[in-house]
């Protein structure tokens, strides 16, 4: 079956160290992945999105994202955490479909 | 443009109510899709539409729940009778594109339903 899997669900740092939030996906010949970020109380907002063009991928907030291929991933990284970071991200992924297939989600706590 | 608009921002009923959930999609956007999502369950899909028409509804819970598109700018979702277990928020969000997987969803702030 078509999974993606968030292998946190809770992740906590210090304000100025990395953030990495991991996630894994079914492996498929040609997903689409995306990170949505949602703040308490608010909609879902897209992060970035991969869809079969560079493997790395840049999105808003200084945050971006690898495609693996080999390793069926699609981690979620940031070089320095500020405290607006602290949210809720969800990792997605749609195999040729409007259906987008949502990740558990994982909380990011960002201390100062 | 304004997004996505939800209404009722909050809603507080009791159980045995009928409640109207209503979403105006972003003007343009060919694709609408209601999510509910609750801390055990998370976000689950509970129907989409396409060029108003529905495509997929196995998300939806079971008859009380119900969903329309009479025009491309409106659509609802209906829960009559409300349980207490339906309480969740329920967002909208539209995108526009084809079925290449790659459209991106814009989220509405959501609808807090607590049934009493």
């Amino acid at each position: 079956a078509q999974s993606v899997t968030q292998l946190d669900s809770h992740v906590s740092v210090s304000e100025g160290t990395p953030v990495l939030l991991r996630c894994n996906y079914s492996s498929s010949y040609s997903p689409s992945l995306f990170w949505y970020v949602q703040h308490p109380n608010k909609g879902l907002q897209l992060l970035l999105k991969y869809t079969s063009a560079a493997t790395l991928v840049k999105g808003i907030n200084g945050f971006e994202a690898e495609f693996k291929k080999s390793e069926t991933s699609f981690h979620l990284t940031k070089p320095s955490a500020h405290m607006s970071d602290a949210a809720e991200y969800f990792c997605v992924v749609s195999y040729n479909t409007d259906k987008l297939i949502f990740g558990t989600g994982t909380r990011l706590q960002v201390f100062p | 443009d304004a997004g996505v608009i939800q209404s009722p921002r909050h809603e507080v009923t009791e159980m045995g109510q009928e409640v109207t959930l209503r979403c105006k999609p972003i003007s343009g956007h060919n694709s609408l899709f209601w999510y509910r999502q609750t801390m055990m369950r998370g976000l689950e899909l509970l129907i989409y539409f396409n060029n108003n028409v529905p495509i997929d509804d196995s998300g939806m819970p079971e008859d009380r729940f119900s969903a329309k598109m009479p025009n491309a700018s409106f659509s609802t979702l209906k829960i009559q009778p409300s349980e207490p277990r339906d309480s969740a928020v329920y967002f909208c969000a539209s995108s526009f594109g084809d079925s290449s997987g790659a459209n991106v969803l814009t989220f509405g702030a959501g609808s807090r339903l607590t049934v009493l």
